[in-house]
């Protein structure tokens, strides 16, 4: 088992370029996150898919698009990216959805800047 | 809004002694809560999850409390390592499936 696994790993883009984050996890899991994490700011949930099929916003959605291609893809997309989007990516997964034990695997993360 | 707040400053403790940890959240009134561990350059791991109806659960030398009278957790480990210096960081969930993270406290462990 890979577990959660993410594309690329590090990335430098120019304000207003365009790029697409690919997240796959092999553990059947029904949910799937992406997050973003800053020094001092801890992980922001910028998108959420609970099931195959749905997705949802989380607390920074705003500059992000995600679709949820089949269960076990989750990409994140940055249609123009802008330097505040430097950061790290993680994508997770759980095995749950709803009041349970929602543990998150996590992928490696990407590592983004933008010029 | 919902808060969660960790020691915002790194915790320095001697080999051997107990580490403890606190969470603390406002305005949330979580189903659960878990713990997990982050290295330099990797994303967490999940440690331990704890649900709004227990007060304590331990695993090997780890022991997690839930007070949701103080809105509070505390996370010790026992018998510190040096190989135990990580980021830890607490999650609160409820009903959905999303789970909100506080920004961790590093903790370092000295031989």
């Amino acid at each position: 088992n890979a577990g959660v696994t993410q594309t690329p790993k590090f990335q430098v883009l120019k304000t207003g370029q365009s790029m697409t984050l690919q997240c796959a996890q092999d553990m059947n899991h029904n949910s799937m996150y992406w997050y973003r994490q800053d020094p001092g700011m801890g992980l922001r949930l910028i998108y959420y898919s609970a099931s195959e099929g749905t997705t949802d916003k989380g607390e920074v959605p705003n500059g992000y698009n995600v679709s949820r291609l089949n269960k076990r893809e989750f990409s994140l997309r940055l249609e123009s990216a802008a330097p505040s989007q430097t950061s790290v990516y993680f994508c997770a997964s759980s095995g749950t959805s709803g009041i349970s034990y929602n543990e998150q695997f996590f992928g490696p993360g990407t590592r983004l800047t933008v010029l | 809004s919902q808060k969660i707040e960790q020691n915002s400053e790194a915790l320095n403790i001697q080999e051997g002694k107990t580490a403890t940890l606190t969470c603390n959240y406002t305005n949330y009134s979580p189903a659960y809560l878990q713990w997990y561990r982050q290295d330099p350059g990797r994303g967490p791991v999940f440690l331990l999850l704890i649900r709004e109806n227990e007060k304590e659960k331990r695993k090997e030398r780890l022991k997690v409390t839930f007070d949701t009278t103080l809105k509070q957790s505390l996370f010790h480990i026992t018998a510190s390592q040096p190989a135990d210096s990580a980021t830890y960081l607490c999650a609160l969930g409820g009903s959905a499936s999303k789970i909100i993270f506080g920004s961790g406290t590093r903790l370092s462990i000295r031989p």
